[in-house]
């Protein structure tokens, strides 16, 4: 069975950083995109980073860009995403989520739990 | 960013009721939509793919359609286990996703 488990959330105050981690079971990690996506609360999901099985291709929504850092270690079947200069708007439960490819499709088949990040002073 | 725009963004039903979910995009994405059911405190989970394909394992009381910028989720008889929040999503280019239609139980 296919699992993800994300770690790292916390209270932070605006300005600070925080680094998400995400732990792969059950699948060859690095044949697989993966992506982090953000729900503010009582929110619809919000796409923030993807990053390319191999890690050589990187992609990052306008709202976090030059701030998060998306990576992943495939010896260790790890996602993580370092988040820099939070704002109180990147308040949200973040789920990690692996991209399933359909041909010219893709969707998100798997997701984790969720970790909640609350940027406030 | 292609916006989506669901409605309703709730509704009321009763067990074998059939629910129609509509999803607009604000350009045209062909096929490219997914739908996702989100249940309280949990991840959303995938139930249909390019517009119209169900994922393995999803019952078959679910379906979806449409091309373009207009996209239809229906559930034909809805079922105690379908009250949740349903969100529609392009991958057409940045991903977005619409701000969800609640289920809820009349």
């Amino acid at each position: 069975e296919v699992q993800l488990l994300e770690s790292g959330g916390g209270l932070v105050q605006p300005g600070g950083s925080l680094r998400l981690s995400c732990a792969a079971s059950g699948l060859t990690f690095s044949n697989y995109a993966m992506a982090w996506v953000r729900q503010p609360p009582g929110k619809g999901p919000e796409w923030v980073s993807g990053i390319s099985g191999d890690a050589t291709r990187t992609y990052y929504a306008d709202s976090v860009k030059g701030r998060f850092t998306i990576s992943r270690d495939n010896s260790k079947n790890m996602l993580y995403m370092q988040m820099n200069s939070l704002r109180v708007e990147d308040t949200a439960v973040y789920y990690c989520a692996k991209y399933h490819g359909l041909g010219s499709y893709d969707a998100f088949d798997i997701w984790g739990q969720g970790t909640m990040v609350t940027v406030s002073s | 960013d292609i916006q989506m725009t669901q409605s309703p963004s709730s509704l009321s039903a009763s067990v074998g009721d059939r629910v129609t979910i509509t999803c607009r995009a604000s350009q045209n994405i062909i096929t490219y939509l997914n739908w996702y059911q989100q249940k309280p405190g949990k991840a959303p989970q995938l139930l249909i793919y390019a517009a119209s394909s169900l994922k393995g394992g999803v019952p078959s009381r679910f379906s979806g359609s449409g091309s373009g910028t207009d996209f239809t989720l229906t559930i034909s008889s809805l079922q105690p286990e379908d009250f949740a929040t349903y969100y529609c999503q392009q991958t057409y280019s940045v991903r977005t996703f619409g701000e969800g239609t609640k289920v809820e139980i009349k």
